[in-house]
C-alpha cells in the first residue's frame, strides 16, 4: 500500500489553476525530495518535476511544485485539456530503503 | 534517440518464472542506475527495483524481495528482472526507467519504456 497520500481526483476548467497535494511522513518527503509523474494511459510516465520544484528541459513553466514540511504539491496553471491525466508524486522512504509513489490523482479538464 | 525498450512478458501460471528485459540505445548505459517500476490493472505506479550503475548495488520493494533479482548486462546495455514464483497480484505492466542521476533529486527517472504486460493466471 502507498505511503503518500494524494487526492484521487481534480478538476478545473481551461484557464484554471487546479493544485494537488501529496501528504508523507518523516522518513519520506520529511527528509528527502520530491518528484512529480504524468501518465496518460497506455503510454509512458513522464518527468514532470524532479528535486521538488525543478522542471526538466521541455515541460512548461504551467508546472510548478513545491515542498513543505511532510507534504508537496503540483500547480497547473492556465489548465489545458492537454493536461487531462493521471498525476503521481514520489519520493525515497529512508525507513523502507525505498522509493514510494503517491496513490495517484486523476486530473479532468471540464 | 534515448530510447528503452521492455520485452519478456506474457501470460504465466502461479509459481512460475518469467525473465523480463530492457534494451537501453542512444545514451551511455554503464553510467546510469536503472529501475523497475510495475503498475497493476486499475491501480496506481509501484516502484520494484534499482540497480547502480555497475550492478553492484540493488534495492527491493518489501513486496518482492527474494522473489524478484535485477541485474544488468552493460555490455548489451540492457537491464533486466527474473521475477519467479509469481502471484496474481504481479499481474502488471512492468516499466524500466532510467535514473535521472541528479544527486539532489533522487528517484528522478527521465526516461521510461513502452511497458511489458506480465499476466499470472491458471
Amino acid at each position: 500500500h502507498s505511503v503518500l497520500t494524494q487526492p484521487p481526483s481534480a478538476s478545473g476548467t481551461p484557464g484554471q489553476r487546479v493544485t494537488i497535494s501529496c501528504s508523507g511522513s518523516s522518513s519520506n518527503i520529511g527528509s528527502n525530495t520530491v518528484n512529480w509523474y504524468q501518465h496518460l494511459p497506455g503510454t509512458a510516465p513522464k518527468l514532470l518535476m524532479y528535486g521538488n520544484n525543478q522542471r526538466p528541459s521541455g515541460v512548461p513553466d504551467r508546472f510548478s511544485g513545491s515542498k513543505s514540511g511532510t507534504s508537496a504539491s503540483l500547480a497547473i496553471s492556465g489548465l489545458q485539456s492537454e493536461d487531462e491525466a493521471d498525476y503521481y508524486c514520489t519520493s525515497w522512504d529512508d525507513s523502507l530503503s525505498g522509493y514510494v509513489f503517491g496513490t495517484g490523482t486523476k486530473v479532468t479538464v471540464l | 534517440e534515448v530510447q528503452l525498450v521492455e520485452s519478456g512478458g506474457g501470460l504465466v501460471q502461479p509459481g512460475g518464472s518469467l525473465r523480463l528485459s530492457c534494451a537501453a540505445s542512444g545514451f551511455i548505459f554503464s553510467s546510469y542506475w536503472m529501475h523497475w517500476v510495475r503498475q497493476a490493472p486499475g491501480t496506481g505506479l509501484v516502484w520494484v527495483s534499482r540497480i547502480n550503475s555497475d550492478g553492484s548495488s540493488t534495492n527491493y520493494a518489501d513486496s518482492v524481495k527474494g522473489r524478484f533479482t535485477i541485474s544488468r548486462d552493460n555490455a548489451k546495455n540492457t537491464l533486466y528482472l527474473q521475477i519467479n514464483s509469481l502471484r496474481v497480484e504481479d499481474t502488471a505492466v512492468y516499466y524500466c526507467a532510467r535514473d535521472l542521476a541528479v544527486p539532489s533529486a533522487p528517484g528522478a527517472f527521465d526516461i521510461w519504456g513502452q511497458g511489458t504486460m506480465v499476466t499470472v493466471s491458471s
